[in-house]
Order: structure tokens, then sequence, then C-alpha cells
């Protein structure tokens, strides 16, 4: 079955600029989650949803930043006033349900602040 | 500070030998591990995990080892094949049961 599709897969843009980054979660799973990686490091978690909720944002690292997951699916990052430190690869996971499960990651959008 | 450690860059090892890669946390509260592997332009894909009350999982060609004490897992991988180069990451869980703690990851090479 399809994966998790995460769209667009580069988005160029310049500082100061809003943003949105689309995932598409396996279907049927009720859990998602964000995560940025930087160049040379691994993934940091940024938002998890439970069903339509956040249930955890706590990993957004300020006020620019905002996901919505408006019916349970599809999920949106938005990244306002975008400044060059947030380049990075942003990487979508859904999973059956939030636990020690198996998290099925998308191939990430590569997003470049100008 | 990183929760997480993955201390060798990388690593490059020969066709048919064992791979070696390793981890060491610091979060005593984390009690679930797992290695992840990404090649480039694709997201990570789950591998292999652990709980804390074992010290030992295995599966085909992948083992991981965990011992609690010293804070210290690693995964071997024998006999490697040169379909296993990528990029692997150590991930633990604690207090949260979803939130991944990631390593910075190891690049391994196998060498046909």
């Amino acid at each position: 079955g399809a994966g998790v599709s995460q769209t667009p897969s580069n988005k160029v843009t310049e500082k100061g600029k809003y943003v949105e980054l689309r995932c598409d979660p396996i279907s049927g799973h009720t859990a998602l989650y964000w995560y940025r990686q930087s160049l040379g490091q691994g993934p940091e978690f940024l938002i998890y949803f439970q069903g339509t909720g956040a249930a955890d944002d706590s990993g957004l690292p300020n006020d620019r930043f905002f996901a919505v997951r408006p019916e349970g699916s599809v999920s949106t990052l938005k990244i306002q006033r975008t400044e060059r430190g947030d380049s990075a690869v942003y990487l979508c996971a859904s999973s059956t349900m939030g636990g020690p499960g198996e998290q099925f990651f998308g191939p990430g959008t590569r997003l470049t602040v100008l | 500070d990183q929760q997480v450690k993955q201390n060798s860059p990388s690593l490059s090892v020969q066709e048919g030998r064992i791979s070696i890669l390793n981890c060491d946390y610091t979060n005593s509260m984390f009690d679930y591990f797992l290695w992840y592997k990404k090649y480039p332009a694709e997201g990570p894909t789950f591998l292999i995990s652990i709980s804390s009350i074992k010290d030992k999982n295995e599966d085909g060609r992948f083992t991981v080892f965990l011992n609690k004490s010293a804070k210290h897992l690693s995964l071997h991988i024998v006999p490697s094949q040169p379909g296993d180069s990528a990029v692997y990451f150590c991930a633990a869980l604690g207090g949260s049961n979803y939130k991944l703690t990631f390593g910075k990851g190891t690049l391994l090479t196998v060498n046909p």
C-alpha cells in the first residue's frame, strides 16, 4: 500500500516568506509526527498529533511554527517569517497509534531559506 | 546536549564481514530503543528494536544488544552486504512513548 507522502519534495524560499509543508499519512494511521533534520544531525521531534489534536507540540522551536491536522488525516506544517536557520529536511511520520510501535517516515521536504 | 550519541560518523566494512554500529545514551528514562536505516532522499525506515527488559533481539542478519548498566547498545549486521550501505540512526523512547530521540547517525559503507 501507499506509504507516507510529503509535498513538495523541495522548497526554496526567501527569508521572511511563509511556507506550508504537507504530509499525507498512511491511511488509517491515527498518530502523526513531524520531525526536523538539520545538516549533520539526526531527526528532532517537533509535534505529535493523535487524531485531529496536537497531543504534544513541545518540539516546535518558536511561535513561527504551527501545524494542523483538521480532519485527522493530512497535516500541514506552517512556518511564518522564515529564517535561514529554518533550512532543513522536514520529516513526517505516522503510526497506528501513539506508542513504541514503528513510526513510518515519509521522504521529507527539503526546505532552503535564502 | 545529545541524549543519544553515535560517536562514529562513518564505518567501512568488507562484504561478508560483520558490521558493528554503536550507540550510547545518557537519559535513564529511556526504556525502548530502535534502529532506523536511511538511504539518500528517502525517509528513515525501521530496522529493529529492543525493550529495556531484554538484552538482545535478533532478526535475521540484524541483532541489537543492550547493556543497560553501561547505557550502551549496538547493532550487529552479519554478514554485511553492499545493499546495507546507508546511514543508521539509533533512537530512543522514554517518558513519553512516542517522542523519538535520535542520534546523529553513522554512515555504513559495505565494500564488495
